[in-house]
């Protein structure tokens, strides 16, 4: 059963800290997202992968954010430093071009 | 820019009775619509998709879900709901805009179901 892998599933961080959550996209698909999920902002949209290209970036903090697609099999979000208002639940998806995209069940962030 | 807008904080249901959480968009071309649910502390999972076609498509778990091009809108609907469909339901929208294709969320609608 195919599915989209992410780790760490749970990560509790200091202030300052850099953080990186990974991504296993599944096999084929050639279309790659980065989702944050909180309960003030709901579901936004940090980047967008296309054959590994960045498409979209426009959601996220470029000043402390960063993702990239060293390969096909491996998107990574990096936040570097940390902040407490960083805190959310990160999702990875992946999918083909307009067609459903699937997601990872979530990387949980705390930043104290 | 595409848009997507779920009314709907909150939608209560009895057991039993039919649901129906809504959903309208807003998109330039053939839109590409779907509905994803999320259990608590779970990722969000594919329930159903139009496309193109039939304006009734049919899902996973029950679910059902009308294209109206007229109204801009795709509902979600059950004919009987259960205590498990309890969830957050999300309605979202892709279309080929430009150099991209990125889907779109609406702000999501708690299902609450209850005896």
């Amino acid at each position: 059963d195919a599915r989209v892998t992410q780790t760490p599933r749970h990560k509790v961080t200091e202030m300052g800290q850099e953080v990186t959550m990974r991504c296993q996209p599944i096999l084929g698909h050639n279309t790659v997202f980065w989702y944050r999920q909180t309960m003030m902002q709901g579901l936004e949209l940090l980047a967008y992968f296309r054959n590994r290209a960045p498409l979209d970036d426009s959601g996220m903090p470029k000043d402390r954010f960063s993702a990239e697609m060293p390969d096909a099999t491996l998107a990574t979000l990096k936040i570097q430093p940390s902040e407490p208002r960083d805190s959310a639940v990160y999702f990875c998806a992946s999918g083909l071009i307009l067609d459903t995209i699937y997601f990872g069940e979530g990387s949980w962030l705390t930043v104290v | 820019a595409q848009s997507v807008a779920q009314p709907e904080d909150q939608v209560n249901v009895a057991e039993g009775n039919p649901l129906t959480v809504k959903c309208t968009y807003s998109v330039s071309g053939n839109p590409y619509l779907f509905w994803y649910v999320q259990y608590p502390n779970r990722g969000l999972q594919f329930l159903l998709k139009y496309i193109t076609g039939d304006n009734l498509v049919k899902g996973s778990y029950g679910f059902e879900a009308e294209f109206n091009k007229s109204q801009t809108s795709f509902h979600l609907k059950k004919p009987s709901a259960l205590v498990s469909d309890s969830a957050l339901y999300f309605c979202a929208v892709r279309a080929f805009t430009g150099g991209g294709n990125k889907l779109t969320f609406g702000t999501g609608t708690q299902l609450k179901v209850e005896l």
